[in-house]
């Protein structure tokens, strides 16, 4: 059964650094790009990065580019979302998600991680 | 970049009314569109993909048509479940997602 499971949110001040994490299970975790896609309280949803199976490609929105950087450890199953520069409008729910396969869309989702940047 | 806009925002139905969400790309995205729903405090859920596939497990009131920039999710008969935000979702370029459609009870 496929699993996806977020960590690491938190309050977090504008300007300071945070990392995510999203452990994955029952599938083969390298055959899969993985996403980062987030929600504002309220709002709609946003994608924000993804990354090749083997991390060797990273895409990213153009709200996040040079600030945030995905990686991921195949060897631990595991995403990362590391977070700089953090700011107001960054305060979201990250979802991890799987991409099936390129043409199917993201089939499994993570339950979510509350970022929330706040002085 | 590939800009998504779904219609109408919100969308008031009763139990057993056929519904339909438009949604419109900037620009020509094939058949590279699925559709998800979402209800609160869930993560997503994936409905369609390729435009008109319907995803496993999924009841088959819901269904999507169009290619190029325009597109539908139809509900052919709209139950209790099906209360929810729907959002659309390009991959033809990057990923983008529209900005939702809730359907509320009438």
């Amino acid at each position: 059964q496929v699993h996806l499971v977020e960590s690491g949110g938190a309050v977090v001040q504008p300007g300071r650094s945070l990392r995510l994490s999203c452990a994955a299970s029952g599938f083969s975790y390298s055959s899969h790009y993985i996403d980062w896609v987030r929600q504002a309280p309220g709002k709609g949803l946003e994608w924000v990065a993804a990354i090749s199976f083997d991390g060797s490609n990273k895409y990213y929105a153009d709200s996040v580019k040079g600030r945030f950087t995905i990686s991921r450890d195949n060897s631990k199953n595991t995403l990362y979302l590391q977070m700089s520069s953090l700011r107001a409008e960054d305060t979201a729910v990250y979802y991890c998600a799987r991409d099936r396969d390129g043409g199917s869309g993201f089939d499994y989702w993570g339950q979510g991680t509350l970022v929330a940047v706040s002085s | 970049d590939i800009q998504m806009t779904q219609s109408p925002s919100t969308l008031s139905a009763s139990v057993g009314d056929r519904v339909t969400i438009a949604c419109r790309a900037s620009q020509s995205i094939s058949s590279w569109l699925a559709w998800y729903q979402q209800k609160p405090g869930k993560a997503p859920k994936l409905l369609i993909y390729k435009a008109s596939s319907l995803e496993s497990g999924v009841p088959s009131r819901f269904s999507g048509s169009g290619s190029g920039t325009e597109f539908t999710l139809t509900i052919s008969s709209l139950q209790p479940d099906d209360f929810a935000t729907y959002y659309c979702q390009q991959y033809n370029s990057y990923w983008t997602f529209g900005q939702g459609t809730k359907v509320e009870i009438k």
